[in-house]
């Protein structure tokens, strides 16, 4: 079965430093996509960054970059400058390439804290 | 702005109650999605819609009823619900998924509090 493990349920940053959240997962799959969500308090899961796991180039959104690693199924999310307002749960999420593959498999997600 | 929209946004009922969730997109999404979410915890599928056909149904309590009426909606109907029914309920909607890496939608969600 596949799996998404966030090992940190909570992380606490300096506002404008940086910080690493962690994923790992399991899958026997060798092509499939993995995702960052963030979940602020205002409850709308929004899309932070994807990646394709056939790409060897890690993916980077303006101050959000990814880590991955697929030898080592892991896929970790940098915060870079970080700010108030990304203040938030983060969940990383993974789904299958291929069609039919409906179903996004979650983390647990990590509660991040942006300190002033 | 939220591009998948949900209503209500709260929703209190009792347990002897029919009510229903509304979810409505115009992006085009064939795939449509509900998910139950408790406090800090993550999002668990219920229900996927492809095509407007049901696609997956984890094994929820039929005290919940999906209906998809057409590409743009779909309901979540609830009747005689539990306590331990209450919860964030989260729509969301994507590009067929075996086309590409396209990510799910979300919606801000119906807080349901049951009585």
């Amino acid at each position: 079965a596949q799996t998404v493990t966030q090992s940190q349920p909570e992380m606490s940053v300096q506002e404008a430093e940086t910080v690493t959240l962690s994923c790992t997962y399991d899958t026997s799959e060798s092509d499939y996509y993995l995702f960052w969500y963030k979940q602020p308090p205002s409850r709308q899961m929004i899309l932070v960054i994807r990646q394709e796991a056939y790409k060897q180039q890690n993916a980077t959104e303006n101050r959000f970059s990814v880590n991955f690693q697929k030898a080592a199924k892991s896929f970790s999310l940098k915060i870079s400058d970080s700010q108030l307002g990304d203040a938030a749960m983060y969940f990383c999420a993974y789904r299958p390439r291929g069609s039919g593959t409906y179903k996004y498999i979650f983390g647990t997600g990590t509660r991040l804290k942006v300190l002033a | 702005d939220t591009e998948v929209t949900q209503t209500p946004k709260h929703l209190v009922m009792g347990m002897t109650n029919k009510k229903s969730l509304k979810c409505e997109q115009h992006m085009g999404h064939r795939a449509m999605y509900w998910y139950k979410q408790k406090a800090k915890k993550p999002p668990e599928l219920m229900f996927v819609y492809s095509y407007e056909k049901l696609s997956i149904n984890e094994s929820v309590p039929s005290r919940f009823s999906p209906e998809c009426p057409n590409s743009s909606l779909l309901n979540l109907h609830l009747h005689a619900l539990q306590p331990e029914d209450s919860a964030l309920y989260l729509c969301a909607s994507s590009q067929d998924p075996g086309r590409g890496v396209y990510p799910q939608h979300f919606g801000d969600g119906t807080r349901l509090s049951i009585l």
